[in-house]
């Protein structure tokens, strides 16, 4: 069975630091796509960045970016130039590639702080 | 309105009462999502429709029962809850089909049981 796991509880970031958010992932399967979700306090959970395994360049949006790491199972958010507004919880989420798959397994998640 | 909406936002709920929790989608999408979220526990998904039809049921008691009228409409009826079904209850829609079939989802219902 595809497991994700989210080893960080909760990070902390100086705003316009750097922070990284560890991700890993089970699987025997290669077709395969990863998520990563943002929730912020009382507001809904909004799509961050995206990856198909079969893709080898890192998905890149704005100061978000990933480092995906096929064959170690790894897929890690990088957050840059850290801003107030990216304190929320942070989901790893995995989708099987086959047509008609629907079910999303998700990771425990990791909460950021980001402190002035 | 866009996106996914949910109501009730919070809900509050005896044991012996019945709710329905409603889901509405405006981005024109087929597959619909029920999912429950608890802390430090991954997300829970319980339901999806596709088509309008349910294509995933994860061993949900049957105390939970939704409900797809069209596309665009989701339910979930509770009847007989428990305490530890006190949780946010979330929804989602997706294109499925499209490449990456990522979901959008709603604001959540914070249900709690007494």
């Amino acid at each position: 069975a595809q497991t994700v796991t989210q080893s960080q509880p909760e990070m902390s970031v100086q705003e316009a630091e750097t922070v990284t958010l560890s991700c890993t992932y089970d699987t025997s399967e290669s077709d395969y796509y990863l998520f990563w979700y943002k929730q912020p306090p009382s507001r809904q959970m909004i799509l961050v960045i995206r990856q198909e395994a079969y893709k080898q360049q890192n998905a890149t949006e704005n100061r978000f970016s990933v480092n995906f790491q096929k064959a170690a199972k790894s897929f890690s958010l990088k957050i840059s130039d850290s801003q107030l507004g990216d304190a929320a919880m942070y989901f790893c989420a995995y989708r099987r590639g086959a047509s008609g798959t629907y079910k999303y397994i998700f990771g425990t998640g990791t909460r950021l702080k980001v402190l002035a | 309105e866009t996106g996914v909406t949910q109501t009730p936002r919070h809900l509050v709920m005896g044991m012996t009462n019945k709710k329905s929790l409603k889901c509405e989608q405006h981005l024109g999408h087929n597959a619909m999502y029920w999912y429950k979220q608890s802390a430090k526990k991954p997300l829970e998904l319980m339901f999806v429709y596709s088509l309008e039809e349910r294509v995933e049921n994860n061993s949900v008691p049957s105390r939970f029962s939704p409900e797809c009228p069209n596309s665009s409409h989701l339910f979930l009826h509770l009847h007989t809850l428990q305490p530890e079904d006190s949780a946010l209850y979330l929804c989602a829609s997706s294109q499925a089909g499209a490449v990456y079939n990522e979901q959008f989802f709603g604001p959540g219902t914070r249900l709690t049981v007494l």
